[in-house]
């Protein structure tokens, strides 16, 4: 199985700073189509998981701009440019390229 | 609307069978695979394994392997995730989902308690 790992695990945040969260997958993600199926997703407590970033890069419609998703191979990363107190929650990232898809442990980040 | 619906909360005592379900609407079941995620009380996402309504394909993880069954109804729109006999192990949220991951069901809630 591909084992995703992320960090930090817990990230707190003053609103208006930046946050970062890096994912480390144990094999490449990059699919034979040429295609990398990292995706990213947001928690919010009490709610069902939501897709932010697709594609390593691309943000699902109505996503805020201050998410922006990079990285390539095995190595990528979360990036918020501006955090406000709705962005507070868990934060997973997941491969699809290998069946058994397989999650990032998760990142709390929560406001200072 | 796409969405998928989730049956509701279940109470259950060990050694019991039960079976969850999700029904999907507004878009061609059989041509989009339906996975199931579970998240343990504070804890992260597990996929326990996909289905392809279409065909039945299914696929489980090895660690769900001989634990659950996967089954889908394509007359009905409905996925199924079911155990023949629960573990108080088994108590978490379990979550439909379908692929491309951007339509989720709410989760339905399993306790499994003496």
């Amino acid at each position: 199985d591909v084992v995703m790992t992320q960090s930090p695990l817990s990230l707190p945040v003053t609103l208006g700073q930046p946050a970062s969260i890096s994912c480390r997958s144990s094999q490449s993600l990059v699919h034979s189509d040429g295609n990398t199926y990292l995706n990213w997703f947001q928690q919010r407590p009490g709610q069902s998981p939501r897709r932010l970033i697709y594609k390593v890069s691309n943000r699902d419609s109505g996503v805020p701009d201050r998410f922006s998703g990079s990285g390539s191979g095995t190595d990528f990363t979360l990036k918020i440019s501006r955090v406000e107190a709705e962005d507070v929650g868990v934060y997973y990232c997941m491969q699809g390229t290998h069946w058994l898809w397989t999650f990032g442990q998760g990142t709390k980040v929560e406001i200072k | 609307e796409v969405q998928l619906v989730q049956s509701g909360a279940e109470v259950k005592k060990p050694g019991e069978s039960l079976k969850i379900s999700c029904k999907g609407s507004g878009y061609s079941f059989t041509s989009y695979w339906i996975g199931w995620v579970r998240q343990m009380p504070g804890k992260g996402l597990e996929w326990m394994g996909i289905i392809y309504p279409g065909d039945s394909d299914t696929r489980y993880s090895p660690s769900f392997q001989g634990q659950v069954t996967i089954s889908a109804d394509k007359s009905i729109s409905t996925a199924y995730l079911q155990w023949s006999s629960l573990k108080a192990s088994d108590t978490a949220m379990y979550y439909c989902v379908r692929s491309g991951y951007v339509v989720w069901g709410k989760g339905t809630t399993v306790t499994v308690s003496s």
